[in-house]
Formats: C-alpha cells, structure tokens, sequence
C-alpha cells in the first residue's frame, strides 16, 4: 500500500513535555511537509523537506523541529508544549513541481 | 506572502442542485490550484486541481474555472449527492522553485435530501 502514514493517530500530554510524531511516505514523493490544523480547520504550513533540505519554514516557534532521515521521513519534535500547541498536525507529501499533496490522517495533540 | 480568500464559510444545497464555492488570491504569481475536500472525522484529500494556461477544468461532477485577470477561482460541484457533504479547501502555489500551497479557511458544504 502506498500512502503517507502517521503515528500516533492522538496523544496527550502535559505543558511542557517534549514530544515527537512520525511521518513517513511510500510515494516515492520527493517533498514533505507538515501542516497545523486548528480547531476552526485552519491550515497552516510549518515546514516542508525536499530532499533532506529545508525550503519552506514558516515562522513558528523555536519549539517546534522537523527531524528527517530520508525523503520518505518528516519526523516533528515539539520540545516543550504549550497549550496553544493543541491541534491536528498533518503531514504531507508531494512532487515539487507543483502536484497535489498526499496527505496523512493526522495526529491530534491535546496539550493540559 | 500569498493570502487566499475562501468566501463561503458554509453552504447549504438541495440534493441534485449545484454548489458554487468562491475563491480569490493576491499572489500574481500563483499558477497552481488545487482543491481538497475533507470528510468529517478524517484528513484531507486532493479532488481536482486547475494551472493558469486554462480556464476550465471537468473531472465528472466536478468544474474548476479560473479568472487570472480577478484572481478568482471557483469549484462548481454539480448534481451534488449527500456524499459531496464536507469541508472543502481552496489553495494556491506560486509557480518557483520548491512547493507552497497557501490554504483557504474552508467551505463546508451540506447537501440535504
């Protein structure tokens, strides 16, 4: 099955704990991205990988890393939440050249 | 940056009618645009897209118009059944080196019976 998956599907956790969601593609796509979704279903690009290198990083907090092995891994490290942290968090994967996004079910952070 | 303008938060249509779902851009540059919908409960999948050397795309049920002059794209979502009920998001991507699709707020649609 090709596809872009995700873990853990959910997790929760406590203010000011560090933690770290997993995404990996079997596309072949040569891109990633991960993208914050909020509870109103707004989206918004954190960063995106093309060939282990960063080409998009939207400003948000130092807190927030992407970790990546391979073009078919885009690992996202929070290192210590905060509440406002709470969302889904959707990675994505594509060819450059402007193709559509595959994306993965998401994982949803509660931060208490 | 890039800012896309979804117009219709939500939108309420009688099976078998049309749905029309507006959107605009500000990025001259913008050649990309792409649609999603998503279903409740799940994540995000591409339904059709549209560049900027046509102004009409069909895929079925589905039509994709382009207006570069207004910055204007549309979803036309004809012949709806209850399934097309979902959130439905907009984007758009400069056509440069390495891909960012800047997203819509999201239209949702419902389709009564």
């Amino acid at each position: 099955e090709t596809a872009v998956f995700q873990t853990p599907n959910y997790h929760v956790t406590q203010v000011g704990n560090e933690v770290s969601f997993n995404c990996k593609q079997t596309l072949g796509h040569d891109t990633m991205y991960w993208y914050k979704q909020d509870s109103k279903k707004l989206l918004k690009i954190m960063f995106s990988y093309n060939n282990k290198q960063l080409i998009v990083n939207e400003t948000v907090p130092r807190r927030f890393s992407p970790q990546s092995s391979d073009k078919a891994h885009l690992n996202l490290r929070i290192k210590s939440v905060e509440p406002e942290d709470s969302a889904v968090y959707l990675c994505a994967s594509s060819f450059q050249a402007n193709s559509d996004y595959t994306f993965g079910s998401g994982t949803r952070l509660l931060v208490i | 940056g890039e800012k896309v303008e979804q117009h219709e938060s939500t939108l309420s249509v009688r099976e078998g009618d049309s749905a029309v779902i507006n959107c605009t851009y500000t990025d001259t540059a913008s050649s990309y645009f792409p649609w999603y919908k998503q279903e409740a409960g799940k994540s995000l999948h591409f339904v059709i897209d549209i560049r900027s050397n046509v102004d009409r795309k069909q895929s079925q049920r589905l039509i994709v118009l382009l207006d570069k002059k207004a910055k204007r794209f549309s979803l036309h979502i004809t012949a709806t059944q209850p399934e097309d009920s979902a959130i439905y998001f907009c984007a758009a991507s400069p056509n440069s080196a390495g891909n960012k699709l800047t997203f819509g707020i999201g239209t949702r649609v419902l389709v009564r019976p």
